[in-house]
């Protein structure tokens, strides 16, 4: 598996700010991810952090709300932007280890959002 | 579209019986299945994957079957302890590596002492 920290772990914030959210991995990996997970919600993947070049982000998910980096193969960011209470959430990074026959994702412990 | 179910939003199970969570698919594509546990303010925790050249994965108290043709998939654990009650996801992608997880909606367990 993977040791997966982020910061912070919660944080109340007001509308029309921006958040970045830090995912650091004790270990190189090639993919990370992160998630959202909206209250009462399963995870939705919001984007894939590629090292060294932009992130891929998923359908109904822009570079402009949610920047992402990836400066090196063990850390990324997330930045929220322009927050609105919609942005509530808790956000997930995860990375991916290979096992076997498919690319098994270990997940941090995520960040909880609060956007008053 | 909902391309990950898990049609029981909760069980309810008798410390030292069986669990069983089910969960279906739509797309045929999907070929490596995960199941997660999360409990509250904790990501979610890897508990076991199957590969669709695969029916059964055992590792454990935790099995997981996959019935491919029905595009359907359970997670058994036995004999289930009150430390497994959480919210447990299951999980599919397709190819090898690099592939994003389509997560189902979760079924909550709690297992009563």
């Amino acid at each position: 598996s993977a040791v997966i920290s982020q910061k912070p772990s919660r944080d109340i914030c007001q509308r029309g700010t921006s958040l970045t959210i830090q995912c650091q991995v004790d270990s190189q990996v090639t993919m990370m991810f992160w998630y959202r997970q909206q209250p009462g919600q399963s995870l939705t993947l919001i984007a894939t952090a590629n090292q060294g070049s932009e992130a891929t982000y998923e359908s109904g998910f822009v570079i402009d709300k949610f920047p992402i980096s990836r400066p090196n193969l063990t850390f990324s960011t997330l930045t929220v932007s322009n927050m609105s209470p919609e942005d509530s959430s808790i956000y997930l990074c995860s990375v991916e280890k290979v096992r076997g026959a498919g690319g098994t994702q270990y997940f941090g412990p995520g960040t909880r959002l609060t956007v008053l | 579209d909902q391309q990950v179910k898990q049609n029981s939003p909760s069980l309810s199970v008798q410390e030292g019986r069986i669990s069983i969570l089910n969960c279906d698919y739509t797309n045929s594509m999907f070929d490596y299945f995960l199941w997660y546990k999360k409990y509250p303010a904790e990501g979610p925790t890897f508990l076991i994957s199957i590969s669709s050249i695969k029916d059964k994965n055992e590792d454990g108290r935790f099995t997981v079957f996959l019935n491919k043709s029905a595009k359907h998939l359970s997670l058994h654990i036995v004999p289930s302890q009150p430390g497994d009650s959480a919210v447990y996801f299951c999980a599919a992608t397709r190819g090898a590596a690099g592939n994003k997880l389509t997560f189902g909606g979760g079924t909550r367990v709690l297992v009563k002492p």
